[in-house]
């Protein structure tokens, strides 16, 4: 069975730092890229970075650029967002998915909540 | 990278098809052939039901439909069922960054 598990999240004050994980179980996980996708509470989905099977290639939504950076462990079959410099407006529920082609993300986990409050 | 344009609430009866649509720009919706779409219940991760426009994955009903003209997507959702309602997001790939729509709640009356 395919699986994403998703931990790290967490209270944080605003301009602290969090590092978020997710495990990938029954797939090839180094045959992926993957993706982080937020969604703050009772608000839609928001797509906020990818990064390529070989980790060679990344990409960002305009609203974390700067202060987030995505990165993965192959051989740990593990997916990383270091998020710094956090804002309130961060807080979210944080999911990663697994992305098997353009816009598409086919298996997610069961998400991780972040909250940037003071 | 603004988020594509959904309708917040559509309705329909058991039976019934509905329609729910999704503008974007000629950046991405009408760039590119890479529209999906996600269907999530409340509490829970969101679901694939529809991808590169207008193919289902395993296990999706055909009742779910998708297709796309210009800069708008649509996804029919036809002989309605009580578990059909909830929310649906849009979504299309534009080049270095991927876009969602604000999501459409869907009540079966």
């Amino acid at each position: 069975e395919v699986q994403l598990l998703e931990s790290g999240g967490g209270l944080v004050q605003p301009g602290g730092s969090l590092r978020l994980s997710c495990a990938a179980s029954g797939i090839t996980y180094s045959n992926y890229a993957m993706s982080w996708v937020r969604q703050a509470p009772g608000k839609g989905l928001e797509w906020v970075s990818t990064t390529h099977d070989d980790a060679g290639t990344t990409y960002y939504a305009d609203s974390v650029k700067g202060r987030f950076t995505i990165s993965r462990d192959n051989s740990k079959n593990t997916l990383y967002l270091q998020m710094n410099s956090l804002r309130a407006e961060d807080t979210a529920v944080y999911y990663c998915a697994k992305r098997p082609g353009r816009g598409i993300f086919d298996i997610w986990g069961q998400g991780t909540m972040v909250t940037v409050s003071s | 990278q603004s988020a594509l344009t959904q309708p917040r609430s559509v309705s329909g009866s058991p039976g019934q098809s509905v329609t729910i649509s999704c503008t974007g720009t000629s950046s991405d919706v009408g760039a590119y052939n890479y529209v999906s779409w996600y269907q999530q219940h409340p509490g829970k991760a969101p679901k694939l039901i529809i991808y590169d426009v207008n193919k289902r994955p395993s296990g999706v009903p055909d009742r779910f439909s998708g297709s796309k003209s210009g800069n708008m997507a649509s996804l029919t959702i036809s002989g309605l069922q009580a578990e059909d309602e909830t929310d649906y997001y849009c979504c299309s790939f534009a080049g270095r960054y991927v876009v969602f729509g604000g999501g459409t709640k869907l009540t079966v009356l």
